[in-house]
């Protein structure tokens, strides 16, 4: 079974400011990771992905995330937010190998940009 | 192309009455999963369907919780009877064809029991 843990349950950052989503995860064996989006009264939004391959994933609305097999963390960044960016972020991991189709979601990070 | 689509938007509805969410998944998609997020609890995964069969309904919290996926393009989620505590936001989210290991969401039905 995995688990995912997201440090920050809320981030207030300044405008323009640089924001980084931390997001640790645990599983026994490899995975794949996932950052969605919930902007207020909707649905989830898949931000991006890791895979396999590079471990620097650039997603939507210039997102990205780095995952770090030794730390066990895909911590979500964005150089420079907007008020749009003002949602709640969940970090997602499922197991890689086939058969494996149950996304296990951490408690999400909400995301505050002040103007 | 359509995203996945769910009915009712937003339901209130009184204890003990039967509630039923309903879902459309993306053309194509042979994964189909029910979510529940509440704010104590997060996002849970209820159950979900591979080509039209339940699979995993181990995140169903009790016997009043039932799903069906009489087809591939519909899916539905009964509460009967419903209870206070059964007030969250529902997900259904499907995956498969082009969309690869990628699950796309619904917008959710808010559910509240009154």
């Amino acid at each position: 079974a995995q688990s995912v843990t997201q440090l920050d349950s809320q981030v207030p950052v300044f405008e323009e400011a640089p924001v980084e989503l931390r997001c640790n995860y645990s599983s026994s064996v490899s995975v794949y990771l996932f950052w969605y989006v919930q902007y207020p009264n909707q649905g989830l939004q898949l931000l991006l992905k890791y895979l396999s391959g590079s471990t620097l994933v650039k997603g939507i609305n210039g997102f990205e995330a780095e995952f770090n097999k030794s730390q066990t963390s895909f911590h979500l960044r964005k150089p420079s937010v907007h008020i749009s960016d003002t949602a709640e972020y969940f970090c997602a991991v499922r197991e890689s190998g086939a058969g494996s189709y149950q996304l296990t979601f951490g408690k999400g990070t909400k995301l505050s940009v002040i103007p | 192309d359509a995203g996945v689509i769910q009915s009712p938007r937003h339901e209130v509805t009184e204890m003990g009455q039967e509630v039923t969410l309903r879902c459309k998944p993306i053309s194509g998609h042979d994964y189909l999963f029910w979510y529940r997020q509440t704010m104590m609890r997060g996002l849970e995964l209820l159950i979900y369907f591979n080509n039209n069969v339940p699979i995993d309904d181990s995140g169903m919290p009790e016997d009043r919780f039932s799903a069906k996926m009489p087809n591939a393009s519909f899916s539905t989620l009964k509460i009967q009877p419903s209870e206070p505590r059964d007030s969250a936001v529902y997900f259904c989210a499907s995956r498969g064809g082009s969309s690869g290991n990628t699950i796309y969401f619904g917008e959710g039905s808010w559910l509240t029991v009154v």
